[in-house]
């Protein structure tokens, strides 16, 4: 079974910096393209980042291009998301995500969401 | 960037009608186009990939068709559990994008 298990989510400062961590399980994760996604309170749903299975590329939201950074850890399952420079229209629900296969980048399986309120 | 305009915004229905959601792409996707449920507090649930493909376990009674620019989204005889708000996803260039969600109440 396919799980994605976020954590580091919390209250910070504008200005302030968070990293945000994915262990994942149940699937061959350096095979896998994986991507994070955030959601505002009461606001649909943004693509942040994404992260090519081997890390070679990554791909970033013009809204978080600058301050944010993806990577990856293969020996431990992991995905991250450094996030610096944080503002309040930061503030969401943040979920890991997998693609679908090596085929298609569809966001097929998801976290439960960390929460992240910047906020002074 | 790719645009997804999603309608309607909302929609009311009862227990056993078909509703019908949109999504059109500002350029063309090919079939690059999902479709997503989420529940209020959790995480959302892939329906559709390839804009006509069930993913594993979902109900028959929800349909994707369409390619390009024009996408739809069917849910036949609606279940209490379809209440729900949905939305597509276009990843066939990046930045990819979402549609701006469909809530339905039943």
């Amino acid at each position: 079974e396919v799980q994605l298990v976020e954590s580091g989510g919390g209250l910070v400062k504008p200005g302030g910096s968070l990293r945000l961590s994915c262990v994942a399980s149940g699937f061959t994760f350096s095979t896998y393209n994986m991507n994070w996604v955030r959601q505002a309170p009461g606001k649909g749903l943004e693509w942040v980042s994404s992260i090519t299975s081997s890390g070679s590329y990554v791909y970033y939201a013009d809204s978080v291009k600058g301050r944010f950074t993806i990577s990856r850890d293969t020996a431990t399952s992991s995905l991250y998301l450094q996030m610096d420079s944080l503002r309040a229209d930061d503030t969401a629900v943040y979920y890991c995500t997998r693609s679908l296969n090596s085929a298609s980048d569809i966001f097929a399986f998801w976290g439960q969401g960390a929460l992240v309120t910047v906020s002074s | 960037d790719i645009q997804m305009t999603q309608s309607p915004s909302s929609v009311s229905a009862s227990v056993g009608e078909t509703i019908t959601i949109t999504c059109r792409a500002s350029q063309g996707v090919s079939a690059w186009l999902a479709w997503y449920q989420q529940k209020p507090g959790k995480a959302p649930n892939l329906l559709i990939h390839a804009a006509s493909s069930f993913q594993s376990g979902v109900p028959s009674r929800f349909n994707g068709s369409g390619s390009e620019t024009d996408f739809t989204l069917t849910i036949l005889g609606l279940q209490p559990e379809d209440a729900a708000t949905y939305y597509c996803l276009q990843a066939h260039r990046y930045p990819f994008t979402f549609g701006g969600g469909t809530k339905v109440e039943i």
